[in-house]
């Protein structure tokens, strides 16, 4: 199941502000989103979550829309080292238990150029 | 240094023969995941575990096996009823409480090649 939509790819120069759009128009009340990244053949990294609220940390800063049907994640300088793959992803519970999946879909390939 | 290792980063074995990827964290995660990864592709879960001596099928869990006997170890065994079993393999933990429960963290993968 695909509960998030991204576009397959982005591009931004560097040192601009890259703004990363996830749609997830099912999401239930108490489900976060999550965004992730992976560079190259590597293991994806963490880069922030939220359940209503704006969030901003060292990395990025995610903005979440009223209705929770959308968000973006905004990275404010970017650099070359930031070329990766950005998902988006939304925290599914299974039934009767605490352990949440975490779908992960193609994700939105991001390329910063010089 | 906490963190999750994976091991061999690259495997090459011949078609027929079982495989075992090596998944150790020394983060005192509660729960473990293994996924593949195919060329272009998103992230598919193949089983993922809770607690130690019990674990759960994932989407993708056809031809793969799995054992939880210590918290700190989460092995993948490739057997010979997968397909297609040239692929990336990732394993990932996580802890169940507190705020960051949803925050995954990733081994730096394993590139299993079948001849």
């Amino acid at each position: 199941d695909a509960k998030t939509t991204q576009p397959p790819s982005m591009d931004c120069a560097e040192g601009r502000a890259a703004n990363l759009p996830c749609n997830h128009s099912t999401i239930s009340g108490n489900e976060y989103v999550y965004w992730y990244r992976q560079i190259h053949s590597q293991g994806p990294q963490y880069i922030i979550h939220g359940l209503k609220n704006n969030e901003t940390n060292e990395m990025a800063s995610l903005i979440i829309t009223e209705d929770r049907k959308s968000s973006t994640l905004i990275l404010p300088h970017a650099t070359l080292r930031d070329t990766a793959v950005y998902y988006c992803i939304v925290r599914v519970a299974e039934r009767g238990s605490t352990l949440g999946r975490l779908y992960f879909g193609r994700g939105t390939q991001l390329t910063v150029w010089p | 240094d906490g963190g999750i290792t994976q091991s061999p980063k690259y495997l090459f074995r011949k078609e027929g023969q079982n495989v075992t990827l090596s998944c150790e964290q020394n983060l005192n995660h509660d729960a473990m995941y293994w996924y593949r990864q195919d060329p272009g592709q998103g992230l598919r879960l193949i089983y993922y575990s809770q607690i130690v001596n019990d674990f759960q099928k994932g989407d993708i869990a056809e031809g793969y096996s799995v054992s939880r006997e210590k918290k700190e170890s989460f092995p993948l065994t490739v057997t010979s009823a997968q397909k297609n079993p040239t692929a990336f393999y990732l394993c990932a933990s996580r802890t169940l409480s507190g705020r960051g429960a949803g925050e995954l963290f990733f081994g730096e993968g394993s590139r299993l090649t079948v001849l």
